[in-house]
């Protein structure tokens, strides 16, 4: 079955450093996401992208943060200078267009730790 | 603004023993809602999207109805390994390039041999 592969599984940084955390959708997926969730709270929409450009993004998602689809494969989202309060798990996301099936599936995330 | 509801925020159940989950949203216009288990440190791993007040859906010991205002996911005679947490989320037509899903908090299960 087809998934959505993140890297790396865990992420230990130290405050203000910068991230970058990495994804590779499913290969005939249009639309891809990232999302995060804190220990304990709900899983949290960032941004959206599709045809190489942002479609929405949330209040979450400030100048602190970037995503870039640099190949044909991988989907990144890089933190500029990390806080404590960035702290999370990630998570990469991909569906299908609509009208194709359910197509939206996640991948097992990336614990972006602060310190 | 969608909002998504889930109630309880925990549930113990003796094996064997079924319950229903309960999803409340509020969304303006409703293109599908979704229903994910997931464990913890993992991703949400997709169990069913309903679209429309009626339908029903069913995977194992799961099924998954859908009205106006809420889904229900029922379990059926429950095995230890159903133990997890399980979200709703919805996802609203919007004019745009956008699918976002907004989630609710989540129900924690955990079902005793």
């Amino acid at each position: 079955e087809p998934e959505v592969t993140q890297t790396p599984s865990h992420q230990v940084t130290q405050m203000g450093q910068e991230v970058i955390l990495r994804c590779v959708p499913i290969s005939n997926h249009l639309y891809f996401y990232w999302y995060r969730q804190i220990l304990g709270q709900k899983v949290e929409f960032l941004v959206s992208f599709y045809n190489n450009e942002i479609s929405e993004k949330s209040e979450i998602f400030d100048d602190q943060f970037s995503v870039e689809r640099p190949d044909g494969s991988n989907f990144t989202l890089k933190i500029r200078s990390t806080k404590l309060e960035d702290s999370a798990m990630y998570f990469c996301a991909s569906s299908a267009p609509l009208g194709q099936g359910d197509g939206y599936t996640f991948g097992s995330g990336t614990r972006l730790t602060v310190v | 603004e969608d909002q998504v509801t889930q109630s309880p925020e925990a549930l113990r159940l003796q094996e064997g023993e079924s319950s229903s989950l309960n999803c409340s949203y509020t969304v303006s216009g409703l293109r599908g809602l979704f229903w994910y288990r997931q464990d913890p440190g993992k991703g949400p791993e997709f169990l069913f999207t309903l679209y429309s007040a009626g339908e029903e859906k069913e995977k194992e010991r799961l099924k998954a109805t859908l009205t106006k205002k809420e889904s229900f996911l029922h379990i059926t005679a429950p095995k230890p390994e159903d133990s997890a947490t399980y979200l709703c989320a919805v996802q609203a037509f919007s004019g745009g390039s956008n699918y976002k899903l907004t989630f609710g908090k989540g129900t924690l299960l955990t079902v005793n041999p």
